[in-house]
């Protein structure tokens, strides 16, 4: 077990241009999150999957955001037109889950974006 | 609606002293609780959870926490902190029963002195 993968760590890219972080989640987690965070606050919740179903979107996911999970285990997230806004560490986490289980997260250690 | 309020965004405090970092929530359900830990430039490692049972939870590097439902409370403490504890924590409550999606706290960065 090797934890979770985020790819890359750093990005940085020009705005308006299309970028896309890839997570790897732990082998037999079946739930899968995206969290973003910016410069002295906590991570913010994004979206998240229960296998390759994508179960929850937050509101702060615009239409540039889509996220995938096409076989319930690796996950995408990209970002079209990226703008300055975007600009924050994205955080991957996987956990088991279902109905009323929680077991807290495992998380990446995160793709750093930087948006010039 | 779940929310998650950290009292002070930076504690300082000497090396074996007692370290003391505040949660309190607010929740419409029986709520899980989480405690992390971020160092600079890491993901978020688990200190501690509570879900059910015991209210007082000990976690990784002597850390634990106590839930009290009457004070909508769960305050992280460790009785001697150590250099290597300067690093980010947040409070964290899972938004309800079925989704696993947690809402954090905006963080309460630990300086240890000398």
């Amino acid at each position: 077990d090797t934890g979770v993968s985020q790819d890359p760590r750093h990005k940085i890219t020009k705005r308006g241009q299309n970028v896309t972080f890839r997570c790897d989640p732990i082998s037999e987690h079946n739930r899968l999150y995206w969290y973003r965070q910016t410069l002295g606050q906590g991570p913010e919740f994004l979206t998240y999957f229960q296998n390759e179903a994508q179960l929850e979107k937050s509101r702060l996911l615009s239409d540039r955001f889509s996220a995938e999970r096409p076989k319930g285990s690796f996950s995408t997230l990209e970002i079209q037109r990226t703008e300055q806004g975007d600009s924050a560490m994205y955080l991957c986490a996987s956990s088991l889950g279902g109905g009323q289980s929680n077991y807290g997260y495992t998380f990446g250690s995160g793709t750093r974006l930087t948006v010039v | 609606a779940q929310s998650v309020t950290q009292l002070g965004s930076h504690v300082s405090v000497s090396e074996g002293a007692l370290v003391l970092l505040r949660c309190n929530y607010s929740s419409s359900v029986p709520p899980y609780l989480f405690w992390y830990v971020q160092y600079p430039n890491q993901g978020l490692q688990l200190l501690l959870k509570y879900t059910t049972g015991a209210t007082l939870v000990k976690g990784i590097n002597g850390f634990e926490a106590e839930f009290k439902k009457s004070e909508t409370s769960f305050h992280l403490t460790k009785p001697s902190a150590h250099m290597s504890d300067a690093a980010e924590y947040f409070c964290a409550v899972s938004a309800g029963s079925n989704t696993g999606k947690l809402i954090f706290g905006q963080g309460t960065t630990l300086q240890v002195k000398p």
